[in-house]
């Protein structure tokens, strides 16, 4: 069964930082790539990074590129989300999925629960 | 970056009934298109993707449609389970974009 366990959520202040972590299981890690997907409270999903199966290919959104960074250590299962000047507006809860990418097919197959990063004074 | 807009944005409908979420994107994504479900508290989870295959283990009553910008997702007959809030979301170029979602309620 394919699981994904993110961890390292909480409470920051303006300009502060967090590192997300998420373990994955249940399937051959270092063959897929990942993601992180957010979501404010009370708002839509909104994709923030994507990472290659062996890191040569990162890609992020624009408002967070320079302040977060996507790793992944696929000798432990793990994918990583640096996150630094962090802003209000990064509160949300950030899921962690599984990126089903070929050719012809791209998209979120499997998600964790989500943990939930609050920025705020 | 692509603007995916979906309509309605809620949408009050009865079990038994037939409903359709239509989604539009900002310029042609091929068949660049997938639908998620999000019931409160939970993670999405993947209905369709590529505008109409369907998720293993997704029932029968979702099915997707379209191309280039105009996409339809439709469930033929809701279950009390389906009352959830749904997104489109395009994979045809970064930044991956969602639609505001279409909360579906309900009557």
């Amino acid at each position: 069964e394919v699981q994904l366990l993110e961890s390292g959520g909480g409470l920051v202040q303006p300009g502060g930082s967090l590192r997300l972590s998420c373990a994955a299981s249940g399937f051959s890690f270092s063959s897929y790539w990942m993601s992180w997907v957010r979501q404010a409270p009370g708002k839509g999903l909104e994709w923030v990074a994507n990472i290659k199966r062996d890191a040569s290919e990162k890609y992020y959104l624009g408002s967070v590129k320079g302040r977060f960074t996507i790793s992944r250590a696929n000798a432990w299962n793990s994918l990583y989300l640096d996150m630094s000047s962090l802003r209000a507006e990064d509160t949300a809860v950030y899921y962690c999925a599984r990126l089903v990418d070929t050719p012809m097919l791209h998209y979120f197959e499997y998600w964790g629960q989500g943990t939930l990063v609050t920025v705020s004074s | 970056d692509i603007q995916m807009t979906q309509s309605p944005s809620s949408l009050s409908a009865s079990v038994g009934d037939r409903v359709t979420i239509t989604c539009r994107a900002s310029q042609s994504i091929s068949n660049f298109l997938n639908w998620y479900q999000q019931k409160p508290g939970k993670a999405p989870k993947v209905l369709i993707y590529a505008v109409s295959s369907l998720q293993s283990g997704v029932p029968s009553r979702f099915s997707g449609s379209g191309s280039g910008t105009d996409f339809t997702l439709t469930i033929s007959s809701l279950q009390p389970e389906d009352f959830a809030t749904y997104y489109c979301q395009q994979s045809y170029s970064t930044p991956l974009t969602f639609g505001q979602g279409t909360k579906l309620e309900i009557k």
